[in-house]
């Protein structure tokens, strides 16, 4: 069946420091992949997306994601947090071409130390 | 340009009523899906409206409907509602198949409450 898993349900970083969330898929084929960033009592915004190409994708807010095929993962990074960056990420795929049904990982929540 | 949007913002309900919500999708967008987010979980897909016709359906049962009208807004309907029921709904729509077909642009929800 198809999944996606984010190990870390929290993460506690200070602020300046550097960020990894982990994001791993089980899908028969490269899916599509997104990030997703909700913010409390708000929708989710788009991040990055990856659909093919340069496995390392630039987004918005300074995030980056990295595709490794081998290890069917899609880490989000960001060099250097800021407090306005503490949230709940998502990470999601699609299967294209096949059922196209969005699934979503069920969330890392970000808090930032000052 | 004006984003997606969701009404109404809250609301409470019965068990066993019906409920309605509302989405407005982002101009130009013709693909309007809609979503559960229980408390602490990802959002789950429900089901997904293309030129006003269900276009694909997560494993949710028959009570949840929906509509999508020539303007591309939708509605989720929901009967006989349950406890269970009580989360966050989400409307997201997409642009034109164009290789873009899969970005969503969420709304900001609203909160379900079923008592």
């Amino acid at each position: 069946a198809q999944s996606v898993t984010q190990p870390d349900i929290h993460i506690t970083v200070s602020e300046g420091a550097s960020l990894e969330l982990r994001c791993n898929y089980s899908y028969g084929a490269t899916p599509y992949l997104f990030w997703y960033v909700q913010s409390p009592g708000q929708g989710l915004q788009l991040l990055l997306k990856y659909f093919s190409g340069d496995t390392l994708v630039q987004g918005i807010k300074g995030f980056e994601a990295e595709f490794k095929r081998s290890q069917s993962s899609f880490n989000l990074r960001k060099p250097s947090v800021h407090w306005s960056d503490a949230a709940e990420y998502f990470c999601a795929v699609v299967s294209p071409n096949r059922d196209d049904k969005i699934i979503f990982g069920k969330g890392t929540r970000l808090h930032i130390l000052p | 340009e004006t984003g997606v949007t969701q009404s109404p913002t809250h609301l409470i309900k019965t068990r066993g009523q019906q409920v309605t919500l509302r989405c407005s999708s982002q101009s130009g967008h013709n693909t309007v899906s809609w979503y559960q987010q229980a408390l602490g979980q990802g959002p789950q897909f429900i089901f997904q409206y293309y030129r006003e016709e269900e276009n694909g359906r997560g494993n949710f049962p028959p009570r949840f409907s929906g509509l999508q009208f020539p303007n591309y807004s939708s509605e989720l309907n929901v009967n006989a509602l349950e406890l269970d029921d009580s989360a966050l709904y989400l409307c997201a729509s997409s642009p034109p198949a164009d290789g873009r077909a899969y970005e969503q642009y969420f709304g900001p929800g609203t909160r379900l409450t079923v008592t």
